[in-house]
């Protein structure tokens, strides 16, 4: 969706190398979520986000929600292989539980 | 063990025919989510429903129908009228509306030969 932008699209990095994958809103957010999907399977949970400036984190992911609330950042230190997959962001932009999700971040993790 | 169930996780369709995506969750969520992936364009939202017997159109519901005839279950099927019907589809359910996670279904591969 272009109310809903993710970069990279796709993302190759050494395995211990630090990362990070952007999610940019056209209007003001209502919360944004990120989930993990392993190709050809169900999107698994990270993390919500709802308050600007909110940063929240889960083992060696980070998440932060800036200011605005037009932007999310997720960074993972120190990668490994089992980070490998594709990372989707999903906003709602009213209390509706509608999501738009971007297009998605391939990441491969090189050992 | 609670969570979402989509069945079958492959199916195929000659062209033309209507088939039905089940979609089951026992995690008593009142909200359950349709949603369509392909390659490149993330999810797009085809129906969703916040309660038994009532149900809404997301941004891609021509050629599909659904039905909450079971606050568990949340059927999808894929009409004939639906001109690009290959895809993967994903299945999900929230507690409520805005504030809660959804909880994602494993998917089921659609094939039209």
């Amino acid at each position: 969706s272009q109310e809903l932008e993710q970069s990279p699209q796709s993302l190759i990095v050494q395995e211990g190398k630090n990362l990070t994958i952007n999610c940019t809103s056209s209007k003001t957010l209502y919360g944004l979520y990120w989930y993990k999907q392993k190709y050809g399977e169900g999107l698994i949970f990270l993390m919500m986000l709802q308050k600007g400036g909110e940063e929240k984190s889960h083992e060696k992911i980070t998440a932060k929600l800036d200011e605005k609330k037009q932007q999310s950042s997720l960074h993972i230190t120190a990668s490994q292989p089992s980070h490998a997959g594709i990372y989707l962001c999903g906003a709602s932009f009213h209390n509706t539980g509608k999501l738009i999700f971007g297009q998605g971040t391939t990441l491969q993790v090189k050992p | 063990d609670g969570g979402i169930t989509q069945s079958p996780k492959y199916l195929f369709r000659k062209e033309g025919q209507n088939v039905t995506l089940s979609c089951e969750q026992n995690l008593n969520h009142d909200a359950m989510y349709w949603y369509r992936q392909d390659p490149g364009q993330g999810l797009r939202l085809i129906y969703y429903s916040q309660i038994v017997n009532d149900f809404q159109k997301g941004d891609i519901a021509e050629g599909y129908s659904v039905s909450r005839e079971k606050k568990e279950s949340f059927p999808l099927t894929v009409t004939s009228a639906q001109k690009n019907p290959t895809a993967f589809y994903l299945c999900a359910s929230s507690t409520r509306q805005g504030d809660n996670e959804q909880f994602f279904g494993p998917g089921t591969r659609l094939t039209v030969l």
